[in-house]
């Protein structure tokens, strides 16, 4: 099955820094890459995804990269401000949509 | 759409009782997942359904664990005999299907097993 690695597991940055998140996967069938945002005490919610045809995707301040060769996907979050302190989720998806989530990472940002 | 409903959103129980969580998707969808949250293991999948069938159990941990979708709108989540490595928070998350991809989340069940 599908394994999805997410580093690093906690981020501390200065507000105004940019923060990136690194996952990799195993299942090279995988086509569909989402990232989710949860904040504490809250359901996780999907902030961006990218698809396999795609390579990269930016929306506002957020980014994400995928490298379907290595099996390399990012999440780049530039400018950031106190409201993107979270624990971001990458995953991966593929036949049937099974989603399957890399362990977390909980970025702090601090003031 | 109210979205993705989870009850109970608190659940306090002794070691050895049984316990069911349930979950209602969003209408139309046709994929349903478990998760189970912990600090350690971030978010496992359980297991899913796709059009109430299970596609992947792999994920359930033990044979206490088990999990059933009888129609489109309700499935459950039971765990039986309960155990204190059990506490953690359970999510449901429904998908629409097709390229509509986005995995919706309910709000979690918290299950603290004393």
């Amino acid at each position: 099955g599908e394994n999805v690695e997410q580093h690093p597991s906690t981020l501390s940055v200065q507000e105004g820094d940019s923060a990136v998140i690194k996952c990799t996967y195993s299942d090279s069938a995988s086509n569909y890459f989402p990232w989710y945002k949860q904040e504490l005490g809250k359901r996780p919610q999907l902030i961006i995804d990218i698809r396999s045809n795609v390579g990269e995707k930016k929306d506002q301040r957020i980014a994400v990269t995928l490298n379907k060769t290595a099996k390399h996907f990012s999440l780049h979050i530039t400018e950031t401000q106190p409201e993107d302190s979270a624990v971001y989720f990458c995953a991966a998806s593929g036949g049937y949509q099974k989603v399957t989530f890399g362990t977390g990472t909980k970025l702090q940002v601090i003031p | 759409d109210a979205g993705v409903i989870q009850s109970p959103r608190h659940e306090v129980t002794e070691m050895g009782q049984e316990v069911t969580l349930r979950c209602k998707p969003i209408s139309g969808h046709n994929s349903l997942f478990w998760y189970r949250q912990t600090m350690m293991r971030g978010l496992e999948l359980l297991i899913y359904f796709n059009n109430n069938v299970p596609i992947d159990d792999s994920g359930m941990p033990e044979d206490r664990f088990s999990a059933k979708m009888p129609n489109a709108s309700f499935s459950t989540l039971k765990i039986q005999p309960s155990e204190p490595r059990d506490s953690a928070v359970y999510f449901c998350a429904s998908i629409a299907g097709g390229r509509r991809t986005e995995a919706f989340f309910g709000q979690g069940t918290r299950l603290t097993v004393v």
